[in-house]
């Protein structure tokens, strides 16, 4: 019963340097995010996905690139990492149009940019 | 643009008090509100959640409050235990929609 998995759960990069933040849910839900948490500013959404080959932009989009070839996976790609972009990064899904949906987060990704 | 007002940023309450974080609205097509419960090195989980067809929903110690003609609603933790202490995000979704719109969060701490 794994729900969402993240990987990995800490990275530290160099400015400049790019990544991918993995995802992946075994619930077959059509619908994936990325968030990132910073103090005091909540969950703000980055990207979001409402089934493969769907992708589109959230509040924060700038420097991060989503695609979604499987319903299964969502990964996160930093193109050039910046300072300002040290955060946690949580990866959820969940199922749209249902009357009570709940989004299933996954444990997180604590990213340091130096 | 904030979607979601939620107040206070943190909170201190004494074991077996009661916690209570404010939460407000802007958009009317809302129609589902949902708390969340975050743990440190965890992600948030789904603690108890409403529809604005009732005024109070409750669940052990968990009770939210809704006023829908003020666009506000609330979450009270009764007898209130260091366990409880953790980050609590309101949200507002539609039914139908993809997103859910979450608040800034609120870090309660229960000193024992």
């Amino acid at each position: 019963n794994a729900g969402v998995t993240q990987t990995p759960k800490f990275q530290v990069l160099k400015t400049g340097q790019s990544m991918t933040l993995q995802c992946a849910q075994d619930m077959n839900h059509e619908y994936m995010s990325w968030y990132r948490q910073d103090p005091g500013m909540g969950l703000r959404l980055i990207h979001y996905s409402v089934g493969a080959g769907i992708t589109d932009q959230g509040e924060v989009p700038n420097g991060y690139n989503v695609s979604r070839s499987t319903t299964e996976d969502f990964p996160l790609r930093l193109l050039s990492a910046a300072p300002s972009q040290t955060s946690v990064y949580f990866c959820a899904s969940s199922t749209p149009g249902e009357v009570n949906t709940e989004a299933f987060f996954g444990q997180g990704t604590r990213l340091t940019v130096v | 643009q904030q979607q979601v007002k939620q107040s206070p940023q943190s909170l201190i309450v004494q074991k077996g008090g009661i916690s209570i974080i404010n939460c407000a609205y802007e958009n009317t097509a809302f129609d589902y509100f949902p708390w969340y419960q975050q743990f440190p090195g965890k992600g948030p989980a789904l603690l108890i959640a409403i529809r604005p067809d009732v005024s109070e929903k409750k669940e052990g110690r968990f009770t939210i409050s809704f006023n829908k003609s003020a666009k506000q609603f609330s979450l009270h933790i009764m007898d209130s235990q260091p366990g409880d202490s953790a980050t609590y995000f309101c949200a507002a979704h539609f039914t139908g929609g993809f997103k859910t719109i979450f608040g800034a969060g609120t870090r309660l701490f229960v000193k024992a």
